[in-house]
């Protein structure tokens, strides 16, 4: 079975500084990612996704992530946050099972 | 057009109610799913309907029942719920490929769903 930890429960960063949020997942075979953001009381918005090719991978929002085999990782950075970049961070992984599993989230908070 | 919209955004209902949510996509996605998010957590899938059947239950008490009736429309109907079934209630669509692949999944606004 998959899983996934996101080692960060709250993150605080000024508006204007550069963004890394962790996600470690663990699952046998090369598997599919995603990051998803969340506002409050709001759906979720798919940011990026990682099936295979390239492991650095452009997303929404000028959002990027990296894939890392070697360290089954897949962090997701943003060079210059935003005031509208606060929300909750979730990043997912999908095994051959067709189910998402999720991370327990990364709440992210913006200080002007 | 990424859109999967869902009906009501909030509801409230006692315990010997009957009600249901409603989710519709216009996208040709072959897969639906229901997930449950309670307050500061993350998603738990309930159930995953391909092409219009039921594939995935994930022993979800009976008191939630799923429908799908057509390829754009996914139903869950409530009745007899708890309290502690108070939650944001999200649908999800996403492709299928010819050889039964997955693809990313896109979810709607949800339903704020109270049991009182």
């Amino acid at each position: 079975a998959q899983s996934v930890t996101q080692p960060d429960i709250h993150i605080t960063v000024s508006e204007g500084a550069s963004l890394e949020l962790r996600c470690n997942y663990s699952y046998g075979a090369t598997p599919y990612l995603f990051w998803y953001v969340q506002s409050p009381g709001q759906g979720l918005q798919l940011l990026l996704k990682y099936f295979s090719g390239d492991t650095l991978v452009q997303g929404i929002k000028g959002f990027e992530a990296e894939f890392k085999r070697s360290q089954s990782s897949f962090n997701l950075r943003k060079p210059s946050v935003h005031w509208s970049d606060a929300a909750e961070y979730f990043c997912a992984v999908m095994g051959g099972n067709e189910k998402l599993t999720f991370g327990t989230g990364t709440r992210l908070t913006i200080i002007p | 057009d990424t859109e999967v919209t869902q009906t009501p955004k909030h509801l409230v209902m006692g315990m010997t109610n009957k009600k249901s949510l409603k989710c519709e996509q216009h996208m040709g996605h072959r897969a639906m799913y229901w997930y449950k998010q309670k307050a500061k957590k993350p998603p738990e899938l309930m159930f995953v309907y391909s092409y219009e059947k039921l594939s995935i239950n994930e022993s979800v008490p009976s008191r939630f029942s799923p429908e799908c009736p057509n390829s754009s429309l996914l139903n869950l109907h409530l009745h007899a719920l708890q309290p502690e079934d108070s939650a944001l209630y999200l649908c999800a669509s996403s492709r299928r490929g010819t050889s039964g692949s997955t693809y990313e999944q896109y979810f709607g606004p949800g339903t704020r769903l109270t049991v009182t």
